[in-house]
């Protein structure tokens, strides 16, 4: 089975700082890793499919980038709103799919 | 805007049953086109996939995870724009946050790309004696 790898656990940063969060895989899943937003409470949000591609009405301070076994999730300055867990996820071995162990972003 | 709202949680004993439920709403999703996942989220731990059920056109057939196959079913009601989880023999284990989600895998060509696009806001299902 893949395993999906998120580093760092925790990043502290202020708001308007940038925001870099890595996602490993074990092996190869191509472009097909998505990034998803998760707060205490509420619904966990799709931000990033197909490594790259944002999803409908996210904002243009996310982006995502990367192929094969390394992505990266970018929020190029954190706004009040975004500090939550982050989870990347792919799905190569269909049905099943697999979540990273996440990243929480708090502020510092 | 395309919202999924869960109900049905609660606390039970263990060895009870419980049937969540996930209901759609918004305009310009055709919720019998697509496949519905559940998850969950026990204390401390990551997301976990619980199982799905593809469309009508698919077969309708559902698939489980190793942990919860032969406990619980998923089903759906595409008039009531509704699928459920329904959950048997209920374990100390099986207490989490549950969430379904909207599952692209009838939609996308590459069934590496099917991904989540929407989830509801998580339903707690506590199981204690």
């Amino acid at each position: 089975d893949i395993v999906l790898t998120q580093t760092p656990a925790t990043l502290s940063l202020s708001p308007g700082e940038r925001a870099t969060l890595s996602c490993r895989a074990s092996q190869s899943v191509s472009r097909y890793l998505a990034w998803y937003q998760h707060k205490p409470g509420q619904a966990p949000r799709l931000l990033i499919y197909d490594a790259s591609n944002r999803a409908t009405g996210i904002p243009a301070r996310f982006s995502g980038s990367g192929s094969g076994t390394d992505f990266t999730l970018t929020i190029s300055s954190l706004e009040p709103d975004d500090f939550a867990v982050y989870y990347c996820q792919q799905r190569t071995n269909w049905p099943l799919p697999t979540f990273g162990g996440g990243t929480k972003v708090e502020i510092k | 805007e395309v919202q999924l709202v869960g109900s049905g949680g609660g606390l039970v004993q263990p060895g009870r049953s419980l049937r969540l439920s996930c209901t759609a709403s918004g305009s310009g999703f055709s919720f019998g086109d697509y496949a519905m996942s559940w998850f969950r989220q026990a204390p401390g731990k990551g997301l976990e996939w619980v199982g799905f059920i593809r469309s009508k056109a698919y077969g309708g057939t559902a698939e489980y995870a190793a942990s919860v196959k032969g406990r619980f079913s998923i089903s759906r009601d595409d008039s009531k724009r509704s699928a459920y989880l329904q959950m048997n023999n209920l374990k100390t284990e099986d207490t989490a946050v549950y969430y379904c989600a909207r599952d692209r895998t009838d939609i996308v060509v590459v069934v590496a790309a099917s991904y989540l696009d929407y989830w509801g806001q998580g339903i707690l299902v506590t199981v204690s004696s």
